[in-house]
């Protein structure tokens, strides 16, 4: 089976810096993504990393451990708009066909 | 523009009946799959399909049925046989193999409710 587990929620004040880790258990595992959801949207795509290291986009950055099966999405310079509930998500099988979802992160941004 | 486009947003039926959700994209990818998610959850896969013609359950299959006579159209059928259909279905989409990307392409999600 896969499965994956975050933190259910984090909490942080504007202009901080939170991360957010991402333990797998999967097969065939060909890389991990992030994903952002506001209340009642559609989720958006972060990032993605197939492999070992930081990639950067902008304010967001992403972490991935392939032997360590973790990752952690890591925002900086927190705002008000990064408050919502954040994904992370194995694209694993045969073929790397499957993407598997984690329970989510609900970031809480403070003023 | 491309993307995907999911209909109805909201929908509300009585038990006992079916109902089914379209999903269409035309950004010419190959993949597409359906999702569930209930309040304050994860994302769970109902089906997927590769290709035109094919298509593959997901972890929680039961109680739906899909079908993929077009490359755009991946609409997706809730029977009465599903128990508990109340919820919030996305229908996404993604080149397909042997694209190295992890990015899913997401409609705007259907509001199902049931009665």
């Amino acid at each position: 089976g896969q499965s994956l587990e975050q933190p259910s929620e984090v909490t942080a004040v504007e202009g901080a810096i939170v991360q957010i880790n991402c333990t797998y258990q999967t097969s065939g595992f060909y890389g991990l993504s992030w994903y952002q959801q506001h209340d009642g949207g559609a989720p958006t795509f972060l990032s993605y990393n197939a492999l070992d290291g930081l990639e950067e986009t902008g304010r967001f950055s992403s972490f991935l451990s392939r032997s360590d099966s973790y990752g952690y999405l890591l925002l900086q310079e927190l705002q008000m708009k990064d408050s919502a509930s954040y994904f992370c998500a194995v694209r694993a099988g045969n073929y790397g066909q499957n993407f598997v979802f984690g329970p989510g992160t609900r970031l809480s941004v403070l003023p | 523009d491309g993307g995907i486009t999911q209909s109805p947003k909201y929908l509300f039926r009585k038990e006992g009946q079916n109902v089914t959700l379209s999903c269409e994209q035309n950004l010419n990818h190959d993949a597409m799959y359906w999702y569930r998610q209930d309040p304050g959850q994860g994302l769970r896969l109902i089906y997927y399909s590769q290709i035109v013609n094919d298509f593959q359950k997901g972890d929680i299959a039961e109680g739906y049925s899909v079908s993929r006579e077009k490359k755009e159209s991946f609409p997706l059928t809730v029977t009465s046989a599903q128990k508990n259909p109340t919820a919030f279905y996305l229908c996404a989409s993604q080149p397909g193999q042997g694209m190295n990307t992890g990015e899913l392409f997401f409609g705007e999600g259907s509001r199902l409710t049931v009665l």
